[in-house]
């Protein structure tokens, strides 16, 4: 069975610092990863995905990830935060074959908050 | 380009209420669709999909039914609401690509 950690339900980083959030996951078979963005009351935005080749996928608003196989990991990052980066952020995992299109296991998710 | 609509955005139902909340995609065909719930202080929960008319699987065990009455629109009801069924809805679409793209969620507060 599939499942997806992320690491720290809250982050706090100052604007124009480090964004790091943290995400691993068990499958018995390499999934597709996603990077999902929620802003208060609204749905959920596709921030960036992984399925195959290079491992270290951008997005959009500057964020990029890694998966790294060997750590079962696919971390979340932007070199340098804004306020407009306050969100809640979820990693999530699907399975390969046309029947699992859509079908997401995610994880808890992660508060970001920016300071100014 | 493809769209996909869900309402109400809020809803209050009292406890023993029925429930219907409505969701549909614009701008493809014979879309993969799905319900999420997402629960206070939690993540999201798959409850049902489907990949045609009238085809419904569900994940969960459950107070909630889905329906699918015509290709591109989903419909999740309950005959009774109960307290625990309160969340945030979310209807999701997917064709051959393996992501989900999401309506803006449907606030249910049971009381």
């Amino acid at each position: 069975a599939q499942s997806v950690t992320q690491l720290g339900s809250h982050v706090s980083v100052s604007e124009g610092a480090l964004v790091l959030l943290r995400c691993n996951y068990s499958s018995s078979v390499p999934p597709y990863l996603f990077w999902y963005v929620q802003y208060p009351n609204q749905g959920l935005q596709l921030l960036l995905k992984y399925t195959t080749g290079a491992t270290l996928v951008k997005g959009i608003n500057g964020f990029e990830a890694e998966f790294k196989k060997s750590e079962t990991s696919f971390h979340l990052t932007k070199p340098s935060a804004h306020m407009s980066d306050a969100a809640e952020y979820f990693c999530a995992v699907g399975l390969h074959g046309s029947g699992n299109t859509g079908k997401l296991i995610f994880g808890q998710g992660t508060t970001l908050q920016v300071k100014p | 380009s493809q769209t996909i609509h869900q309402w109400p955005a809020t809803l209050v139902q009292p406890v023993g209420s029925p429930l219907s909340l409505e969701c549909t995609v614009e701008g493809t065909s014979n879309p993969n669709l799905y319900w999420y719930r997402q629960a206070a202080g939690r993540g999201l929960q798959l409850l049902f999909y489907s990949v045609g008319i009238g085809q419904i699987s569900s994940e969960v065990p459950q107070n909630l039914s889905a329906s699918r009455p015509q290709d591109r629109q989903f419909i999740l009801s309950s005959k009774k609401l109960l307290l625990s069924d309160s969340g945030f809805y979310l209807c999701a679409w997917s064709d051959t690509e393996p992501e989900a793209f999401f309506g803006q969620g449907t606030r249910l507060t049971v009381v």
